[in-house]
């Protein structure tokens, strides 16, 4: 298996422009995780998807960022407008939850955004 | 508040020597995971303990999980170089079915 797949590996933006990370989870992990990590506030989990359903998205920091996943294999974590306080690696990982316990989370390389 | 802080938050050693690296958490715990990551890259996970489990190993690696004083311990034998990373643990916490919660990490350096 290829791993979590994230794309783009680095985005520069500008301020106000729209900006749409994309994840591929592990094939047959039934979780999907979304982090943030900053020096400032470490690793945030911004929204977790059950099978396709979003469970938690407490971690979301304001309706400027939405998230879906419209299938098992894809998700998308979508900033609209983007402040340069957004900037930061954003993080997707996987996981499968056999058993009734938590399980290894596998992360994606990641995506480094800055906003200009 | 932040579920598990790491101590110390930076730790710098020769190559040879252990580290060790500690983890408290605030509320019950189903299992705690241990995670590295490289500078700019994403996190791996090392290993897991279970919240029935007192002591676990894999190669270098020894953890312990002290579930009256809610806190973990991460022993890396004989470190090396490419030991350089940041370190985190994670708490399942009951409760919550396949969330973690990652505390702020600990930075370790080794050199030759």
């Amino acid at each position: 298996d290829a791993g979590v797949i994230q794309s783009p590996r680095h985005e520069v933006t500008e301020m106000g422009q729209e900006v749409t990370l994309r994840c591929k989870p592990i094939s047959g992990h039934d979780y999907l995780f979304w982090y943030r990590q900053t020096m400032m506030r470490g690793l945030e989990l911004l929204i977790y998807f059950n099978n396709n359903v979003p469970i938690d998205d407490s971690g979301m920091p304001e309706d400027r960022f939405s998230a879906k996943m419209p299938n098992a294999s894809f998700s998308t974590l979508k900033i609209q407008p983007s402040e340069p306080r957004d900037s930061a690696v954003y993080f997707c990982a996987s996981s499968y939850h056999g058993g009734g316990q938590t399980d290894t989370q596998y992360f994606g390389p990641g995506t480094r955004l800055t906003v200009l | 508040s932040q579920q598990g802080e790491e101590d110390p938050q930076a730790l710098s050693i020769q190559e040879g020597e252990n580290a060790t690296m500690n983890c408290s958490y605030k509320t019950s715990i189903n299992n705690l995971q241990w995670y590295r990551q490289n500078s700019g890259r994403g996190l791996v996970h090392l290993i897991l303990i279970r919240s029935n489990e007192r002591e676990k190993h894999s190669g270098r690696l020894r953890v312990t999980l002290d579930t009256s004083k809610k806190s973990s311990s991460l022993l890396i034998t004989a470190s090396r170089a490419a030991d350089t990373a940041s370190y985190f643990c994670a708490k399942g916490v009951t409760g919550t079915a396949s969330k973690l919660t990652f505390g702020t990490g600990t930075r370790l350096q080794v050199t030759l």
